[in-house]
This record gives structure tokens, sequence and C-alpha cells, in this order.
């Protein structure tokens, strides 16, 4: 079975400008989170999409956005680029919704801002 | 505010003793907590899930300790190796869902 993939692996942008990542959840998973990471404040989360539906939010501005199709893949969204936006972006998904389900994380795609 | 805290930035530990690491957690009262391996580039990888009504849990090299009462889990690596080396990481649930609270994580360098 193929693993959780994101595109693209890494992306180079300057301030003001607009991003959309993808996430490719492992077959058959409905969830979808997304996480932020950067080396001053670790992993956040972002939010986590269900059949769907935004299930959850992190504490991030609105400038972040996601959506999920329903084919279970996702989409993430950060307008008008900060340079604190620079960080590995990652997704992960799981089969259902509930707070036992294992995780699958896919190997982040890492936004550099200049 | 809730905090969850892991010891030390890195661990450095000889190859076949145990590595400890430690995860506190404040204002929080999970009934489940996650452990997580995170090589450098990639995303984190599962290790092991532990319940609030379970002490201790285990898998091959891995245990893992919950105590709610001082807010604590342990992780141990036994007979520890070069390819344990990585960042590990300690997660609890902590909304509705799938939503994941981390810890700062340990960095783990096993060295020959």
């Amino acid at each position: 079975k193929a693993g959780v993939t994101q595109t693209p692996r890494y992306l180079i942008k300057t301030r003001g400008q607009q991003v959309t990542l993808s996430c490719s959840p492992i077959s058959g998973h409905r969830s979808v989170s997304w996480y932020q990471q950067t080396p001053g404040q670790g992993l956040q989360f972002l939010f986590e999409y269900f059949s769907e539906t935004q299930r959850n939010k992190g504490n991030f501005p609105g400038r972040f956005s996601g959506r999920q199709f329903s084919n279970s893949r996702s989409e993430m969204n950060v307008s008008t680029l900060e340079l604190g936006d620079s960080a590995l972006y990652l997704c992960a998904s799981s089969l259902l919704q509930g707070s036992t389900d294992t995780q699958y994380f896919g190997p982040g795609t890492r936004l550099t801002v200049l | 505010s809730q905090k969850i805290e892991q010891n030390s930035e890195a661990l450095n530990i000889q190859e076949g003793k145990t590595a400890t690491l430690t995860c506190n957690y404040t204002n929080y009262s999970p009934a489940y907590l996650q452990w997580y391996r995170q090589d450098p580039g990639r995303g984190p990888v599962f290790l092991l899930l532990i319940r609030e009504n379970e002490k201790e849990k285990r898998k091959e090299r891995l245990k893992v300790t919950f105590d709610t009462t001082l807010k604590q889990s342990l992780f141990h690596i036994t007979a520890s190796q070069p390819a344990d080396s990585a960042t590990y990481l300690c997660a609890l649930f902590t909304g509705g869902g799938n939503k994941l609270t981390f810890g700062t994580g340990t960095q783990l360098k096993v060295e020959l």
C-alpha cells in the first residue's frame, strides 16, 4: 500500500505570494490533518479534514486554509506569505477519526519564503 | 497554559545502553499518549500508543510508561543501537478527532 504522498517536496516563494500544497492520503483513509514544523515552535496542528469537512482547527491566522476532496485528497493554501511561514508542512492521514487511530505522516513539503 | 515538555534537547548514550526519554505535560488530562520517531527530512513515524488505564506498554525493545498522577510518560529503548538515533516526540490528543499536540522532541544519538 502506498504511503502518504505530498507535493511538491520543496518550494521557494517570495513574501506576499500565495502557495498551495497537496496531500494524497493512504488509500481508504478518510481523515487528513496538516501540521507546521519549525525549529522554534516544533510541530503545530493546523487543521483536520474528515469526509470533506473541517473538524478541527489550530491557532493559525486565516491566511492558512485547506480543503478536502471527495477522494480524500487534501490541499492547504497559504496566502500573503510571510517570512515566518518558512517551515516543513506535514500531512497525516488516518483511517477513521478517533483518538486511537494511528496517524501516518507524509514526507512533508519544505517551504522557504524569501 | 498547556504545555508538553520533553527532556533536554539532545541525549547521547553508548550503544547497548538503555535510553530513557521523558515527556511531561501540564493542564491536560489525556486519555491517550503517543510516541513518534522522526528522522531528518522525514515525517514522524508512529511507534506506540498508551492509554490512561495502562501503566506500561512494550513493543520489542521499546517500553512506555504513563503516570497520570505525575502527568508524565517515560519512553525507554533497551539495548540501543546507532540506528535508533533520531528525534523522538510524544503527542497527546487535545481536541476532538485527530488533533495531536506534540512535545518539543528529544534528539537521541547512540554512539558506538
